[in-house]
C-alpha cells in the first residue's frame, strides 16, 4: 500500500525568502512521485514529477524537489517565495500496477506568504 | 488542445437525491479517474476507468459508481446523497503512468 504524509499543515513565510515544504512517502513499488498546486477555488495544477531519472527535478515558477530514496522523502523547495506562490500544496504518490495507478495524496500544505 | 472539461461546476442538491457528474478528458488519454476533495483535505480517490474498464475503486460505499463511454469522456454517479457527500469532485485523466491533468472540478453541495 502506498501513504504520503506531509509534514507540515500550513507553513508561513516572508516573501522573497526560501520555502521548504516536506514529504515522506510509503510504496511497495518503484513510485512514481508528484507536487501539485492549488489555489483558491482552482483545480490541482502540475508543480513538477519524478519518474525515477534524475533525483533533482525541476519544476514550473522556480520550484525543485530532490527525491531521496534512503529517507523516503520528496522534500519541495523554491529559494525565494513570491506572493503569488500562497496556495494549497500536495504531495502525491503513484504507483504502477497492472490493475490501476491510483493516485495518493498527502493531507496538504497550506503556503501563507507575507509581504 | 482543450483540457480536461468537468460539468456542472457547481451543483446544489437535497439529502436523499441523485447527482451525476460528468468530465471529458484530454483528447489521447484513455484514463478516467474520479476524486473527492473535501474541504481542508487532500483529494480521495474513487474511482478509475481505463479503455471503458474498472481499473480501481476506493474505498466509497455503493452509492457511489461511475462509467467510461467509447469516447474516453466518463460519468460519476451518487445515489442517496448525504450531507457528508459534500465536496469538490475532481476529474483527472492520464495517458498512461504519466503526470495526472485535472479538471476544475465540481462543487456539490448536499442541503
Amino acid at each position: 500500500a502506498q501513504s504520503v504524509t506531509q509534514l507540515d499543515s500550513h507553513v508561513s513565510v516572508s516573501e522573497g525568502t526560501p520555502v521548504l515544504l516536506r514529504c515522506n512517502y510509503s510504496s511497495s513499488y518503484s513510485p512514481s512521485l508528484f507536487w501539485y498546486v492549488q489555489h483558491p477555488n482552482k483545480g490541482l495544477q502540475l508543480l513538477l514529477k519524478y519518474t525515477s531519472a534524475a533525483t533533482l527535478v525541476k519544476g514550473i515558477n522556480g520550484f525543485e524537489a530532490e527525491f531521496k530514496k534512503s529517507e523516503t522523502s520528496f522534500h519541495l523547495t523554491k529559494p525565494s517565495a513570491h506572493m503569488s506562490d500562497a496556495a494549497e500544496y500536495f504531495c502525491v504518490v503513484s504507483e504502477r500496477k497492472a490493475a490501476g495507478n491510483k493516485l495518493t495524496f498527502g493531507g496538504g500544505t497550506r503556503v501563507l506568504v507575507k509581504p | 488542445d482543450a483540457g480536461v472539461t468537468q460539468s456542472p461546476t457547481h451543483l446544489i442538491k437535497t439529502r436523499g437525491q441523485h447527482v451525476t457528474l460528468r468530465c471529458s478528458p484530454i483528447s489521447g488519454h484513455k484514463s478516467v479517474s474520479w476524486y473527492q476533495q473535501v474541504l481542508g483535505q487532500g483529494p480521495q480517490f474513487i474511482f478509475q476507468y481505463y479503455e471503458k474498464e474498472e481499473r480501481g475503486r476506493g474505498n466509497f460505499p455503493d452509492r457511489f459508481s461511475a462509467r467510461q463511454f467509447p469516447n474516453y469522456s466518463s460519468e460519476l454517479n451518487v445515489n442517496a446523497l448525504l450531507l457528508g457527500d459534500s465536496a469538490l469532485y475532481l476529474c483527472a485523466s492520464r495517458r498512461g503512468n504519466t503526470e495526472a491533468f485535472f479538471g476544475q472540478g465540481t462543487r456539490l453541495t448536499v442541503v
